[in-house]
């Protein structure tokens, strides 16, 4: 596609429900980020892939978040059992050949709409 | 947690004004990116200085980097009111195999017609 699609845009969860988050990259881009944003603030890092690898993980705030990739394309964020404290803004980008510039890349990340995710 | 902090977290000035922000950073990097946000958008690239630069310029855009104070600036220039938006400084800490940009804090700027 011409951009970072994300789907849904929009989730209300009751508190203790899974949800999942779906993520296509910009075809051909080989390099995945999510990101968690809260009302105001920066985007936080939650995990990283390179195709189907995922290299990082270390932002992933519990053993509640789960992300793959598993054809190195389409990426799924999950939550288990969402807390009230999820509620925020997951924001996923890719890279064509992630941060490092070279002569064919520019580095920066392309980031979707985000999805916002409300748990009561 | 955040990596880096923008300054000021919120900023407003008369269209045509120009607009300073600034970040600052804790470790050494790879690279510095700015970014720019609409409300309830995604983020979107301006800018992306390397190390071993000083000074970039992108049409309107001015950014400044110096590693010795691990700081950055970002001006914009004549502001109008479509620049309204929160900016975010993005520092690149990677290693080999281990890529990871992070966020500031970010400014909110209002252009005021």
């Amino acid at each position: 596609g011409a951009g970072v699609s994300q789907s849904p845009r929009y989730k209300v969860a009751k508190r203790g429900q899974d949800v999942a988050l779906r993520c296509d990259p910009i075809s051909g881009h080989v390099s995945l980020f999510w990101y968690q944003q809260a009302l105001g603030q920066g985007p936080e890092f939650l995990t990283y892939f390179q195709n189907e690898a995922q290299l990082d993980k270390s932002g992933l705030p519990s053993d509640r978040f789960f992300a793959e990739r598993p054809e190195g394309s389409v990426s799924t964020l999950k939550i288990q059992r969402t807390q009230q404290e999820d509620s925020a803004v997951y924001l996923c980008a890719s890279s064509l050949g992630g941060l490092l510039t070279t002569a064919t890349n520019t580095g920066e990340l392309f980031f979707g709409e985000g999805s916002r995710l409300t748990v009561l | 947690s955040q990596q880096g902090e923008e300054d000021p977290q919120a900023l407003s000035i008369q269209e045509g004004e120009n607009a300073t922000m600034n970040c600052s950073y804790k470790t050494s990097i790879n690279n510095l990116q700015w970014y720019r946000q609409n409300s309830g958008r995604g983020l979107v690239h301006l800018i992306l200085i390397r190390s071993n630069e000083r000074e970039k310029h992108s049409g309107r855009l001015r950014v400044t980097l110096d590693t010795s104070k691990k700081s950055s600036s970002l001006l914009i220039t004549a502001s109008r009111a479509a620049d309204t938006a929160s900016y975010f400084c993005a520092t690149d800490y990677s290693n080999f195999g281990n890529e990871k940009l992070t966020f500031g804090t970010g400014t909110r700027l209002t252009i005021i017609p």
